[in-house]
């Protein structure tokens, strides 16, 4: 089993609809979780930090986090052909570890 | 938010060359920084775990002799890749952590290695 998994898509949604990224981890030590954007042919950029359960939202995003099923997702509300790009997810126990990462496509 | 740079953006060297990639914290201290690399299409592979002022520590089935890594300071660290081959050739991105404890990992943009 995969420590870190992401369906790896490609996620397809129209514009201004809300696009949902899941992830699942095997650690159940794991006490940090992120959320990575990373373009075609750019580093990742950190979008979402999140260590307890529950929601937690920024802007349009919104990060959910529930340890007893080892289960993080990510919303993005108002999906913007912006938006499309790779999301990683990263979990962290002693070092981080992520995910294959799911390809989004927001179209106009 | 905080900044890592790198550098070179992209390089281009000939086969058994070597080439150092310079990863810089800029408005903060990394105790560690980390070194990925990514072919195309393919998720981030952690290459090593860097902290300052000792050894790396790296993942395995990376060769230490091969890409050498120092961690001279709180805010540098370089990877150099020996005696490079065309199978070397990939996007190579290094993070930092925050020393102030915040479990962040700050990328920089990547640097292109292009071994011919």
């Amino acid at each position: 089993q995969k420590e870190v998994e992401q369906n790896s898509g490609p996620l397809s949604v129209p514009e201004g609809a809300i696009a949902s990224l899941n992830c699942t981890y095997s650690d159940r030590g794991s006490q940090s979780f992120f959320w990575y954007r990373q373009y075609s042919g750019k580093s990742p950029e950190l979008i979402m930090s999140i260590y307890s359960n529950g929601d937690k939202e920024d802007g349009r995003f919104t990060a959910q986090l529930n340890k007893a099923s080892q289960y993080v997702s990510l919303l993005i509300r108002d999906s913007q052909p912006s938006d499309s790009a790779t999301y990683l997810c990263a979990v962290e126990v002693n070092d981080m570890r992520f995910g294959a990462g799911t390809r989004l496509t927001v179209k106009p | 938010g905080a900044v890592v740079s790198q550098h070179p953006s992209r390089v281009i060297c000939k086969s058994g060359t070597s080439v150092k990639i310079e990863c810089r914290s800029l408005d903060f201290q990394a105790t560690t920084m980390f070194w990925y690399r990514q072919f195309p299409k393919q998720s981030l592979m952690l290459m090593a775990t860097s902290n300052e002022g000792s050894k790396a520590t790296y993942e395995q089935g990376v060769e230490k002799d091969k890409f050498l890594i120092n961690h001279a300071s709180l805010t540098l660290s370089t990877l150099t890749v020996t005696s490079a081959h065309p199978e070397d050739s990939s996007f190579y991105i290094c993070s930092a952590r925050d020393r102030t404890g915040n479990h962040e990992q700050y990328f920089g943009p990547g640097t292109r290695l292009t071994v011919t």
